[in-house]
């Protein structure tokens, strides 16, 4: 059974650091690329990154790019998303996903429960 | 980056009505079009991919079509556990990848 669960959430100030980490089991990791997908409360889904499942090509959105960075370790089988500088508009919960490709993106065949990203003074 | 506009925003029926959800893109995505249900307080679910394929175990009662611009979710006869927020998404030019702004399928 595949599982992904995220971690790492929490309130932040603006302008500051977190990192998020999802630990996935129950397929072979390396095989799939992975996706941040983010919520904005009441608000509609927005994609955030994506990484490869050799973790050597990333992609990101535009209103993150700069300023959050994709990784994974195919050895912990785990998903990373460090974001720093952040923003009031980051606040979001924030999915891991699996996409059912390896270096294409495509779609997101399983997902996290998320995890709550606060950014606030 | 390709724009795609979700209609209506909300969608009032009655259990085992039929429903019939909208997904327009700014530019053609072929066939390559998902659509995926969450209900609150948890993850989204992936329904259909590449316009009409069904994912393992979602029911017959939900079925997708369309292609180009222009796409459609079709919900049968609606049961209890249908009334969720409905996404669609492409993956024909990415990055990014893009999401509709979703349609509510909330109860009469």
């Amino acid at each position: 059974e595949v599982q992904l669960s995220e971690s790492g959430g929490g309130l932040v100030q603006p302008g500051g650091s977190l990192r998020l980490s999802c630990a996935a089991s129950g397929f072979t990791f390396s095989s799939y690329a992975m996706s941040w997908v983010r919520q904005a409360p009441g608000k509609g889904l927005e994609w955030v990154s994506a990484i490869s499942g050799s973790g050597g090509d990333t992609y990101y959105a535009d209103s993150v790019r700069g300023r959050f960075t994709i990784s994974r370790d195919n050895s912990k089988n785990t998903l990373y998303l460090q974001m720093n500088t952040l923003r009031a508009e980051d606040t979001a919960v924030y999915y891991c996903a699996q996409d059912r490709g390896r270096s294409a993106l495509y779609y997101f065949d399983y997902w996290g429960q998320g995890t709550l990203v606060t950014v606030s003074s | 980056e390709i724009v795609l506009t979700q209609s209506p925003a909300t969608l009032s029926l009655s259990l085992g009505e039929r429903a019939t959800l909208s997904c327009r893109a700014s530019q053609s995505v072929t066939s390559y079009l998902a659509w995926y249900q969450q209900k609150p307080g948890q993850a989204p679910r992936l329904l259909i991919s590449d316009a009409s394929n069904r994912a393992p175990g979602i029911p017959a009662r939900f079925s997708g079509s369309g292609s180009g611009t222009d796409f459609t979710l079709i919900i049968s006869s609606l049961e209890p556990e249908d009334f969720a927020v409905y996404y669609c998404q492409q993956r024909s030019n990415w990055p990014p990848l893009t999401f509709g702004g979703g349609t509510k399928v909330e109860i009469k």
